[in-house]
């Protein structure tokens, strides 16, 4: 199956400064690439719906200016996390859909997660 | 994209069948069923999916019901490696646009597999 990579794993943080993760394809290009953030004991809840070339979509309550979305490149979405604090502590995943294919049935395929502790 | 019940947790023996329920009563004609898992800390994955025959692949069974309200996900042989969250997910399939792989994840059921 395709392959979805993040980047960081795990990072640790200082409180009010920002924090980059990388979603990267590697195998297909990705038009579209979801970010859901996971707090313990929840369920994955979308964010953002990043597309290549434009404007990420956020979810209600999302603050864009918060978590900012790049989709520079068919095979890279970064999220960034500015002036982060403790409650953004998550698990952060991305997913992504390959371009130009029909109905899989797959449809998202997911990346590791990326484990951020704000302190 | 319709509702999804799951129980919260179940537990299975190892070695032997898991059998993960999901109602989803208010399912559509177009909409279909997918299972995905987590094991902690890890993104999810892809399991199976059916629209409204039985559907069986190398990781497990999807048994759907005629009149499509409930479905079931069959792990023949559960492994310890099987403990996870399965997360039972009804959606339109290539719905298109950005809603294209766009998945709303409900509270899944946590699957504990013990020796």
């Amino acid at each position: 199956g395709a392959v979805v990579s993040q980047h960081p794993s795990r990072v640790i943080c200082k409180s009010g400064t920002s924090v980059k993760i990388e979603c990267r394809s590697l195998d297909f290009q990705a038009t579209t690439m979801f970010w859901y953030r996971q707090f313990p004991k929840q369920s994955l809840m979308l964010m953002a719906t990043s597309n290549e070339g434009s404007k990420a979509t956020y979810e209600q309550g999302v603050e864009k200016d918060k978590f900012l979305i790049n989709h520079a490149s068919l095979t890279l979405s970064t999220l960034t996390v500015t002036s982060a604090h403790p409650e953004d502590s998550s698990f952060y995943i991305c997913s992504a859909r390959e371009i130009g294919t029909g109905f899989t049935g797959t449809e998202a395929f997911f990346g590791q997660g990326t484990r951020l502790t704000v302190v | 994209d319709a509702k999804t019940t799951q129980p919260p947790s179940m537990d299975c023996a190892e070695g032997r069948a898991a059998n993960l329920p999901c109602n989803h009563s208010t399912i559509s004609g177009n909409e279909y069923v997918y299972w995905y898992r987590q094991i902690h800390s890890q993104g999810p994955q892809y399991i199976i999916h059916g629209l409204k025959n039985n559907e069986t692949n190398e990781m497990a069974s999807l048994i759907i019901t005629e009149d499509r309200k409930s479905s079931t996900l069959i792990l023949p042989h559960a492994t310890l490696r099987d403990t996870a969250v399965y997360y039972c997910i009804v959606r339109v399939a290539n719905a298109g646009g950005t809603s294209y792989g766009k998945l709303t994840f409900g509270q899944g059921t946590i699957l504990t597999v013990h020796p």
